[in-house]
């Protein structure tokens, strides 16, 4: 266990049904990620948070995704009208970013989704 | 940052010693060595880091060579709970946008 938890484990849902995932940083970390990983890729980056502030989007999230991390703490990712092409692992990820520094990120256990 | 390649399959017999090669020619100066591993249905573990010396902890140790453009990730014993899939990236810090790529799926075997 990270410390990182995310939520729900697992989501099926229809094609055109919007669902939102949330995920639980480390408390004292600033710095909130998002990344998705299809079958036999490694986790590719969608956005990421400092603090409250969303600096930036990946090209792969497009209008239909939206994350936000209110007050600096949990974040959220939603899609709306998901497509089948949408089904991946989702993964959060936290770490403690000082200035000029990259410190290791912490992994929460991902959100599968299915879209069928 | 710069672009990572390795093996995408490697074998090891258990309480053997598992080398795992990165490729990083392109690495700048003031970029690190990171290296992470998931085990099947996890997030990704962070494992050890480094920026030209070699580096050890408890999980692992770190050689990079001198011209820094490729590492080695040992795992001095492996044991069946090493197998996992090992990425290897390289970042400058900044705003830390890192890229996995595919990594190298290790497999140890009884």
């Amino acid at each position: 266990d990270t410390g990182v938890s995310q939520d729900p484990r697992h989501k099926i849902t229809k094609r055109g049904q919007n669902v939102t995932f949330r995920c639980d940083p480390i408390s004292e970390h600033n710095r909130l990620y998002w990344y998705r990983q299809t079958l036999g890729q490694g986790p590719e980056f969608l956005t990421y948070f400092q603090n409250e502030a969303q600096l930036e989007k990946s090209r792969l999230l497009s209008d239909r995704f939206s994350a936000e991390r209110p007050k600096g703490s949990f974040s959220t990712l939603e899609i709306q009208r998901t497509e089948q092409g949408d089904s991946a692992m989702y993964l959060c990820a936290s770490t403690l970013s000082l200035a000029g520094s990259y410190n290791e990120q912490f992994f929460g256990p991902g959100t599968r989704l299915t879209v069928l | 940052d710069a672009k990572t390649t390795q093996p995408p399959s490697m074998d090891c017999a258990e309480g053997r010693a598992a080398n795992l090669p990165c490729n990083h020619s392109t690495i700048s100066g003031n970029e690190y060595v990171y290296w992470y591993r998931q085990i099947h249905s996890q997030g990704p573990q962070y494992i050890i880091h480094g920026l030209k010396n070699n580096e050890t902890n408890e999980m692992a140790s770190l050689i990079i060579t001198e011209d820094r453009k490729s590492s080695t990730l040992i795992l001095p014993h492996a044991t069946l709970r090493d197998t996992a899939v090992y990425y290897c990236i390289v970042t400058s810090g900044g705003y830390q946008k890192v890229t996995f790529g595919i990594g190298t799926k290790l497999q140890v075997i009884p």
